[in-house]
């Protein structure tokens, strides 16, 4: 497709159940992020992959949290066990390359609101 | 923690009026973006600044980076109500160890028609 996708758009799920989120990113994007967006907030960054190198896991909030990305294009973030307080937007966004002017520009997937209840 | 921060917190104007949004940051930047946010979902890309630049200018948009006082400035001219959105600054960290965009927390601009 043309641009970032992500499903689902809208997950309820109960307190204590996984879930698994989805990103498909720009074809040919090597950087892929996930961010955190709470009600009336800025983004939180969660996790980033380039390319084949070790992802950059420092804004997982808990071990609760990861993400992995196949073949270096769809990328899933899981939470486990959820609790309330993961009830969010999470947005996902793709670069042609990151850290290297003119190809770090991000462009962002729609989003799936998360609601744990 | 959120590195950029927006100013003011919410603004409303009317239609035809410009709408002026600045920004502050607290670390030395590679570059700094402006995004806008409707409806709570998917950010859409505005305008880069690099840090050697003063201004810069797309359409309606003019971006001002002042540097010294690590401030940023976004101005929409001639504003409409299909403005109303949340704009949002993000930096990028000139030491190279981030990767990842810093954002603020957003100014939600409301355009009366």
């Amino acid at each position: 497709g043309a641009g970032v996708s992500q499903s689902p758009s809208n997950k309820v799920t109960e307190k204590g159940k996984d879930v698994e989120l989805r990103c498909d990113p720009i074809s040919g994007h090597t950087a892929l992020y996930w961010y955190r967006q709470s009600l009336g907030q800025g983004l939180e960054f969660l996790i980033y992959f380039q390319g084949n190198s070790a992802p950059d896991k420092s804004g997982l909030p808990s071990d609760r949290f990861s993400a992995e990305r196949t073949g270096g294009s769809v990328s899933t973030l899981t939470i486990q066990r959820t609790q309330q307080e993961d009830s969010a937007v999470y947005l996902c966004a793709s670069s042609l390359r990151a850290g290297i002017l003119g190809a770090d520009t991000q462009y962002f997937g729609p989003g799936t609101r998360l609601t744990v209840l | 923690s959120q590195q950029g921060e927006e100013d003011p917190q919410a603004l409303s104007i009317q239609e035809g009026e410009n709408a002026t949004m600045n920004c502050s940051y607290k670390t030395s930047i590679n570059n700094l973006q402006w995004y806008r946010q409707n409806s709570g979902r998917g950010l859409v890309h505005l305008i880069l600044i690099r840090s050697n630049e003063r201004e810069k200018h797309s359409g309606r948009l003019r971006v001002t980076l002042d540097t010294s006082k690590k401030s940023s400035s976004l101005l929409i001219t001639a504003s409409r109500a299909a403005d109303t959105a949340s704009y949002f600054c993000a930096t990028a960290d000139r030491s190279g160890s981030a990767r990842q965009l810093t954002f603020g927390s957003g100014t939600q601009l409301t355009v009366l028609p």
